[in-house]
């Protein structure tokens, strides 16, 4: 069965507001996750690593402020998109570690 | 992260013939990990093979790893319909922590029946 679940598998949002995403490992505590983001035809990107505790490290060209992170408990990390525009609109898959690397189903998110 | 490559970036074969998908990657490697992904889903792991490993085999699957040319290989066997899928290599690095995954570009693989 599925050992990381992601909340909402889609979402349909007007510009200028903000798309909470979740991402819980169900069987597993999880010191860190990671956030990756899939364009149409193209490959995942990682975004960021969510640290339980303390700050995401984000990757380069990937604003903080724009995609904040919290990793709220050893099971539950979260990404928010706020004032989402249009160019936002991808495919957000959450990965957790530790060698193979397990993944979330994914949240298509699109930007009207 | 910089991405790695794979070729070719589309392939389409005919049902029962052998796929074969290439990724060459730029840093060292702690492993290797191919998945699938049907069109607008998630991901589907594979196989992973070690850096200290030379070829891995799972059912219909073939990987090979050559660190001396940063490179690895796919092979598909005996394709089915139901392997239509993109194809993706990605990398753990060796720096030790915990890292997030590096991913190629990706192979568009079309089974034709």
């Amino acid at each position: 069965g599925a050992v990381v679940s992601q909340h909402p598998s889609w979402v349909i949002c007007k510009s200028g507001t903000s798309v909470k995403i979740e991402c819980r490992s169900l069987d597993f505590q999880a010191t860190t996750m990671f956030w990756y983001r899939q364009f149409p035809k193209q490959s995942l990107m990682l975004m960021a690593t969510s640290n339980e505790g303390s700050k995401a490290t984000y990757e380069q060209g990937v604003e903080k402020d724009k995609f904040l992170i919290n990793h709220a408990s050893l099971t539950l990390s979260t990404l928010t998109v706020t004032s989402a525009h249009p160019e936002d609109s991808s495919f957000y898959i959450c990965g957790r570690g530790g060698g193979r690397e397990f993944f979330g189903p994914g949240t298509r998110l699109t930007v009207l | 992260s910089q991405q790695g490559e794979e070729d070719p970036q589309a392939l389409s074969i005919q049902e029962g013939e052998n796929a074969t998908m290439n990724c060459s990657y730029k840093t060292s490697i702690n492993n290797l990990q191919w998945y699938r992904q049907n069109s607008g889903r998630g991901l589907v792991h594979l196989i992973l093979i070690r850096s200290n490993e030379r070829e891995k085999h799972s059912g219909r699957l073939r990987v090979t790893l050559d660190t001396s040319k940063k490179s690895s290989s796919l092979l598909i066997t005996a394709s089915r319909a139901a392997d239509t899928a993109s194809y993706f290599c990605a990398t753990e690095g060796g720096g030790g922590g915990a890292d997030g995954l590096t991913f190629g570009k990706g192979t568009h693989l079309i089974i034709q029946p």
